[in-house]
């Protein structure tokens, strides 16, 4: 079985400054690990992912993440905010049998 | 353009009714999935398909059905046991073990 904890509901932040949303997942088993984005009433878009290779994984609009394995944590950061990332955030791990488990989410609200 | 189209938008139905949701994709994957997500969660997984004619009941498959009979097509029917239908729902399309795209939801409410 695998799991996934978000363990921010929500994160205020101003804009320009710095952003951490943290994810801690487990499994039984080899995970491949994804961070998505979703704006209201839209569909989720992927950020980034890591399937192996390099544990610090670069996606779009500046965001990162890095893949601890020790500590079964998958943060995802940006160095510098803007408005627009304002959405809400959600960590996935994959068994790699197709199957997908998603956490309930952080909501990221930038101010001006 | 490839991807993955859901529709209607919003969907209205009364007490009593089956409803179905389309999803198409273009993309040619083989993997395809249904969400449901209610306000302040997380997405929680219906049913999903990892190959034409076949498909696996997810986490709260109860009240619902599905079909997979093209690889494009995976519509979900929301049946009338389903005791609380109203939320948003979102299809999927992934190549295996990789990313998933998602369309762009279909809101259901029950009047």
């Amino acid at each position: 079985a695998q799991s996934v904890t978000q363990l921010d509901s929500q994160v205020p932040v101003f804009e320009e400054a710095p952003v951490e949303l943290r994810c801690n997942y487990s499994s039984s088993v080899s995970v491949y690990l994804f961070w998505y984005v979703q704006y209201p009433n839209q569909g989720l878009q992927l950020l980034l992912k890591y399937l192996s290779g390099s544990t610090l994984v670069k996606g779009i609009n500046g965001f990162e993440a890095e893949f601890n394995k020790s500590q079964t944590s998958f943060h995802l950061r940006k160095p510098s905010v803007h408005i627009s990332d304002t959405a809400e955030y959600f960590c996935a791990v994959s068994d790699g049998a197709g199957k997908s488990t998603f956490g309930d989410g952080t909501t990221l609200t930038v101010k001006p | 353009d490839g991807g993955i189209t859901q529709s209607p938008k919003y969907l209205f139905r009364k007490e009593g009714q089956n409803v179905t949701l389309s999803c198409e994709q273009n993309l040619n994957h083989d993997a395809m999935y249904w969400y449901r997500q209610d306000p302040g969660q997380g997405l929680r997984l219906i049913y999903y398909s990892q190959i034409v004619n076949d498909f696996q009941k997810g986490d709260i498959a109860e009240g619902y059905s599905v079909s997979r009979e093209k690889k494009e097509s995976f519509p979900l029917t929301v049946t009338s046991a389903q005791k609380n239908p109203t939320a948003f729902y979102l299809c999927a399309s992934s190549i295996r073990n990789n990313e998933q795209f998602f369309g762009p939801g279909t809101r259901l409410t029950v009047l």
